[in-house]
């Protein structure tokens, strides 16, 4: 079955602090895994695509086969990085299979 | 390029009434995927659709949903004899080709009210 999970609703950090929004995915063959985000009811857009390897705005994920992750991670966490934050899976026909996806919440 | 455009923002339908979902996908773009965004969850995958030709449409609910994509204009979701529970953020994507790697551009979606 193909499927993404990401644990966390609610994820709530102070400025400076690091982030980690945890990411699992469970797909038969070789996967294409991205990050998107979503700020304030807004269009979804690309973050990050693990093809890629680069790093967005400060955030990093790396593609962890062995334990099926996809964690996406920054060291010091902005107020401006307050959003929704979907894990996305790319199925057959390129069709995106997306997590619940996490409120990441940066107090000041 | 003005991006993938999605009409109406909002839409508020009786229930029983039909529903109209527009999207104009990216110039150059001829792939166009459908999701829905009920309250609380996430994105949920509906239809894939290529020039006057649906590729995949194993999201669709069996009745009253359908979606199209003619060879002119936009791509349409339609939903006929809409119900509470279709209230929800529609969002379509476009992309310049159907494979795995990504490269979609989402609209701003239609935000559907049932009343």
């Amino acid at each position: 079955a193909q499927r993404v999970t990401q644990p966390e609703k609610l994820l709530s950090v102070f400025k400076g602090a690091p982030v980690e929004l945890k990411c699992n995915y469970s797909y038969s063959g070789s996967p294409e895994l991205f990050w998107y985000v979503q700020y304030s009811r807004q269009r979804l857009q690309l973050l990050l695509r693990h093809i890629s390897r680069e790093s967005i705005k400060g955030f990093t994920a790396d593609l962890n086969k062995g334990e099926t992750s996809f964690h996406l991670k920054k060291p010091f966490a902005q107020e401006e990085d307050s959003a929704m934050y979907y894990c996305a899976l790319s199925g057959t026909t390129g069709k995106l299979i997306f997590g619940q996806g996490t409120t990441l919440q940066v107090k000041p | 390029n003005a991006g993938v455009m999605q009409n109406p923002r909002h839409l508020v339908r009786r229930r029983g009434q039909e529903a109209r979902l527009r999207c104009s996908p990216m110039k150059g773009h001829s792939h166009v995927y459908w999701y829905r965004q009920l309250p609380e969850e996430g994105l949920k995958f509906m239809v894939y659709l290529q020039k006057e030709n649906i590729i995949d449409e194993s999201g669709m609910p069996k009745e009253r949903f359908s979606a199209e994509f003619p060879k002119e204009g936009p791509s349409i979701l339609r939903i006929q004899q809409v119900v509470r529970g279709d209230s929800a953020a529609y969002f379509c994507a476009s992309s310049p080709r159907g494979d795995r790697e990504g490269g979609y551009t989402f609209g701003s979606g239609t935000r559907l009210t049932v009343v």
